[in-house]
Order: C-alpha cells, then structure tokens, then sequence
C-alpha cells in the first residue's frame, strides 16, 4: 500500500535556526516520484520540489534542500537559516507511475512549521 | 500563465442551498482533480477528468456532483451538504493523467451552515 509518514506534527523554531522536515514513504511501485508542497495560512498549496525515484542526488535551491535516501524510504527536507515567511504546513507526497495510476498525490499528514522572530 | 484559478474565495451556505465552485485554467491541461482538505487535515482526492471525462470518483457522496464542461473548466456542484462537509476545496491540474507537476488553485474554504 502507498502511504506517507510525516511525524512530526509541529515544529517551532527561532529564525536563524536550520530545522529539517521528515518524510517516510510506502510504495511497491519502482517507479514513483517524490514531492514536497507548501501550504501557507493562504491555503494554496505551493510545489517545491518533484524527485523521480531514480534521481537518489541531493538538490539544493537557495535555502532549500533536500535528502532523499531510497535505502531507508526517506526524503527529508531542510531549511537553512529559516526566516518568519517560512511559516506554514509542508507536506511530502507521493505518486505513482505505473500501469493504473492516475497521477494524484498521496500526502503526508503535514508538519506545521513555526519559524518565530 | 501557471495558474489555476478557482472562485469564489470563500462560501458559506446552508444545508439547503444549491451553490457551485469553479475552477478554471488555461495552460492546456487535459486532467483536473478535485481534492478536499479538512482543517489539519491533507488533501483527499475527490474526482478526476480526464480529457472532460470523469475516470476517477473516490466514493464521493452524490450530494457532490461535478461537471467538466470544456478542457479549461472544472466545477463542483454542491446540494444539500452538511456542516462535516466544510473544509477547503483544492482543485489541481496536470497536462494529463499520469503527468506528476500538479498546478493547484487557492481553493475555495466552504462553510456549511
């Protein structure tokens, strides 16, 4: 069964801080891919970053970056240096690609980041 | 032009009403999904269209009705709901099923009184 694991719930940290967001997933497909979304109190979800399940290298965007190890069925996402616009729910989801999908994502339950000044 | 736009921004209705949420885009996306998020809750899938017709319906209650009238436009027709269906309403797009880059609206947040 597919499934996503984020557990932490809530993470509050002082900015300047790093912190990193972690995600367990569940799939027994060989052929998925991997995203995290932004969910600001404005409620649109906003994609950061697609990783298809063949790419295991680390990527980093500016403050970003992320850690996705297929041995242990993770993709952890940290912020460097976080600032109060980091503010928000993140979610890690899943899709898969093989025969019969139909390309919705399966999400985590959330991790609610609150980056104080 | 990424977007999706979905109106209104908020609604609140009563359990009588018959209202609908629309949501529209113009990137040439033949797939739209709606998505229900309740609050702290993640998203849940709803409906999916596929080149305007409906492929996927996850046991959604027939007081949700949706319609895909042409490849821009998804709406979600809304009778008779009840206060457990408030929640936030995402709709996303993707250039076809399969296809992972979803593009997701603001969502409407709908209030059943």
């Amino acid at each position: 069964a597919q499934k996503v694991t984020q557990a932490q719930t809530e993470i509050s940290v002082v900015e300047k801080e790093d912190v990193t967001l972690d995600c367990v997933y569940e799939t027994r497909d060989t052929t998925y891919y991997l995203f995290w979304y932004k969910q600001p109190p404005s409620g649109e979800l906003v994609f950061l970053i697609r990783r298809n399940s063949f790419d295991e290298q680390n990527e980093i965007s500016g403050r970003y970056s992320w850690n996705f190890q297929k041995s242990t069925s993770s993709f952890n996402f940290t912020i460097t240096a976080s600032q109060v616009v980091d503010s928000a729910v993140y979610f890690c989801a899943l899709s898969e690609t093989g025969r019969g999908s139909q390309g919705n994502l399966i999400f985590g339950k959330g991790t609610k980041l609150s980056v104080k000044p | 032009d990424t977007e999706v736009t979905q109106t209104p921004k908020h609604l609140v209705m009563g359990m009588t009403n018959k209202k609908s949420l629309k949501c529209e885009q113009h990137m040439g996306h033949r797939a739209m999904y709606w998505y229900k998020q309740k609050a702290k809750k993640p998203p849940e899938l709803m409906f999916v269209y596929s080149y305007e017709k409906l492929s996927i319906n996850e046991s959604v209650p027939s007081r949700f009705s949706p319609e895909c009238p042409n490849s821009s436009l998804l709406n979600l027709h809304l009778h008779a709901l009840q206060p457990e269906d408030s929640a936030l309403y995402l709709c996303a797009s993707t250039r076809q099923v399969g296809d992972t880059e979803a593009f997701f609206g603001q969502g409407t947040r709908l209030t059943v009184v």
